[in-house]
Order: C-alpha cells, then structure tokens, then sequence
C-alpha cells in the first residue's frame, strides 16, 4: 500500500522561506502515470492546490503562487519537495502531499499524507 | 482562473436521507470533477472522479452526474460515517476546490 508522510519545520518566521519534503513508501515516485503534488488548508478553510511535479522534474504551480514556489524530486531519495519563499501569516496551514494518478479524462488525488501543520509566526 | 461553487455551504440531514449537493464551474470543464470527503483532522478522499465514475472501494450509496459547468454528488442513504465535509475539485485547468459542503447531523 502507498503511503506518503510529510516532513519539515512547524514553525516559520515571516519573510522566510518554508521547507517541507514528503517521502514516498510501497512505490516508486518514478512510475508512470503519476504526478506529485502539494495542497494546503489554512484552519478551518477549505483546500488550495499549490502544485505538482513529475519523476522527470517537470513542474506547474498555482499562478497564485508560482512567484514563490519551487517544488524538487529526489529520485534516489523517493521523495520530492516544495520551498515556498517569503511566508506570511496567510501561508499558515495544514501541507499535505499527495499522489495524483493521470490518465484520459482521469486526474484524481488517489492517495495524500497525513498532512503536517506549519504556522508562520515570529 | 476556473472557480468552482459548491451549494450548499452546510446542511443538515438524517441518517437515511437523500442528500444532494451541487458544484458549478466557472465555464466549462467538461467531465473533468472529482469529488471528495473529509472528516476532522484527517486528508481528504476521493469518492468519485471524473464526474461519474466511482473510486475503488467507495460504497455505491456515493455518485455523481454533469458535465460541462454544471455537476451533482448525490448520497443515496446517508449514514452515520458519512457526516462530513465535501469538496469538488476541477483539473481541466490547474486544479480548483469548491469551498466545501458540510454535512451534519439533524
């Protein structure tokens, strides 16, 4: 069974950049058909996509967003990860990592992390 | 930018009931909408994508009809697990979530 598990700082200064990385287990982060992709939820609000890669390192990020993310994939590692520079207040919210399996007429988020909470704060 | 509206914001229901909510893009995304469910402290999971088409292990009680703008997640009989917050999402463009339908207990 795939499982994903986030890592990274809880806790982020105004201004900073936010590191968090999600490490793949029971698969492997270069099989086919599969994107990888990080979403947030701020307390008590809904779901906001921020992006996703793929195993070639092939990006797309929320316009929204896209001045201040960066997402990674460590192949060796089976993992990938995502920067988001010059954090607020506003970015304070539960990370979680998910696996999104790509197909004709079919995108869906099949698996996702348990979710890590990241509070900017100073 | 596609946004997507989810209506209700909330509703109250009873086990047993037929519950319906709705979700409306912003122009069209074809048959490109998935459903998921939340519960509290928990990651969302996906009941139903590309409109229609039920995810594996799902119970058949969950589905879901539209395409184009227009689209609808019906629970046949709610029952006692399913009280919970429900999110559409587009991936015609991007990806979008709806801001979410929560379902309580009357």
């Amino acid at each position: 069974q795939l499982q994903l598990q986030e890592s990274g700082s809880g806790l982020v200064k105004p201004s900073q950049t936010l590191s968090l990385a999600c490490a793949v287990s029971g698969g492997s982060i270069s099989s086919g058909g599969y994107s990888w992709s990080w979403i947030r939820q701020p307390p008590g609000k809904g779901l906001e996509w921020i992006g996703y890669i793929y195993h070639s390192g092939t990006t797309y990020y929320n316009p929204h967003l896209k001045s201040r993310v960066t997402m990674s994939v460590d192949r060796s590692k089976n993992q990938f990860s995502l920067d988001l520079r010059s954090v607020t207040a506003a970015d304070t919210a539960v990370y979680y990592c998910a696996r999104e399996a790509t197909s004709a007429m079919t995108y869906a988020f099949d698996f996702w992390g348990q979710g890590t909470m990241v509070t900017v704060s100073s | 930018d596609i946004q997507m509206t989810q209506s209700p914001s909330s509703l109250s229901a009873s086990v047993g009931d037929r519950v319906t909510i709705t979700c409306r893009a912003s122009q069209s995304i074809n048959r490109y909408l998935n459903w998921y469910q939340q519960k509290p402290g928990k990651a969302p999971k996906v009941l139903i994508y590309a409109a229609s088409s039920l995810q594996s292990g799902v119970p058949s009680r969950f589905s879901g009809s539209g395409s184009g703008t227009d689209f609808t997640l019906t629970i046949g009989s709610l029952q006692p697990e399913d009280f919970a917050t429900y999110y559409c999402q587009q991936t015609y463009s991007a990806r979008t979530f709806g801001q979410g339908t929560k379902v309580e207990i009357k």
